[in-house]
């Protein structure tokens, strides 16, 4: 099963609005990454945040990770019709198990951001 | 430039053949990473492999098989075991085994059988 799961799975608006997208997890994490997708493309690295840390940023983007509750966040701001693109959030699991080091990718959510 | 290549971009397949999708990097990484795609969904790991001359199984690797004999190249072959292979594959590199770093895709190759 995956373990992480985005929500929305599809999210519009327009472009200057804000974009927030959820991911939860299930079990402990060294890291969490979020990941773009332009239709059927590769995918790019956007952010990858630590089990030890609460909040991160790179540009008009804004991630926030809370343990406690095994979810993470991802915002962008000002959005532009060029952010339109598939967002996926994957998780790294902590070390030991047979997991070790692999990246589990969640569903994703498509974001169309409309001029 | 340096960078990860996928090829063909699109490949057909007949029924009962077997075919190689590559996939080369330039980046110096030590890992590299297949991964499978369908139609809405997120990526599941195919193989990975932490150094050459090494690979393990991922998720779902029945039906696949890989070759890690160059540090820059990482070979996917589609058996005619898969039963379902029509998807969009992704190859992906990192500098260091494991989830520990960032990956870095290809542009993939979107496998069809007719």
């Amino acid at each position: 099963s995956q373990q992480g799961e985005e929500d929305p799975q599809a999210l519009s608006i327009q472009e200057g609005e804000n974009a927030t997208m959820n991911c939860s997890y299930k079990t402990s994490i060294n890291n969490l990454q979020w990941y773009r997708q332009n239709s059927g493309r590769g995918l790019v690295h956007l952010i990858l945040i630590r089990s030890n840390e609460r909040e991160k940023h790179s540009g008009r983007l804004r991630v926030t990770l809370d343990t406690s509750k095994k979810s993470s966040s991802l915002l962008i701001t000002a959005s532009r019709a060029a952010d339109t693109a598939s967002y996926f959030c994957a998780t790294v699991p902590s070390a030991g198990g047979t997991s070790y080091g692999k990246l589990t990718f969640g569903q994703g959510t498509i974001l169309t951001v409309h001029p | 430039d340096g960078g990860i290549t996928q090829s063909p971009k699109y490949l057909f397949r007949k029924e009962g053949q077997n075919v190689t999708l590559s996939c080369e990097q330039n980046l110096n990484h030590d890992a590299m990473y297949w991964y499978r795609q369908d139609p809405g969904q997120g990526l599941r790991l195919i193989y990975y492999s932490q150094i050459v001359n090494d690979f393990q199984k991922g998720d779902i690797a029945e039906g696949y098989s890989v070759s890690r004999e160059k540090k820059e190249s990482f070979p996917l072959t589609v058996t005619s075991a898969q039963k379902n292979p029509t998807a969009f594959y992704l190859c992906a590199s990192s500098p260091a085994s494991g989830g520990y770093n960032e990956q870095f895709f290809g542009p993939g190759t979107r496998l069809t059988v007719l």
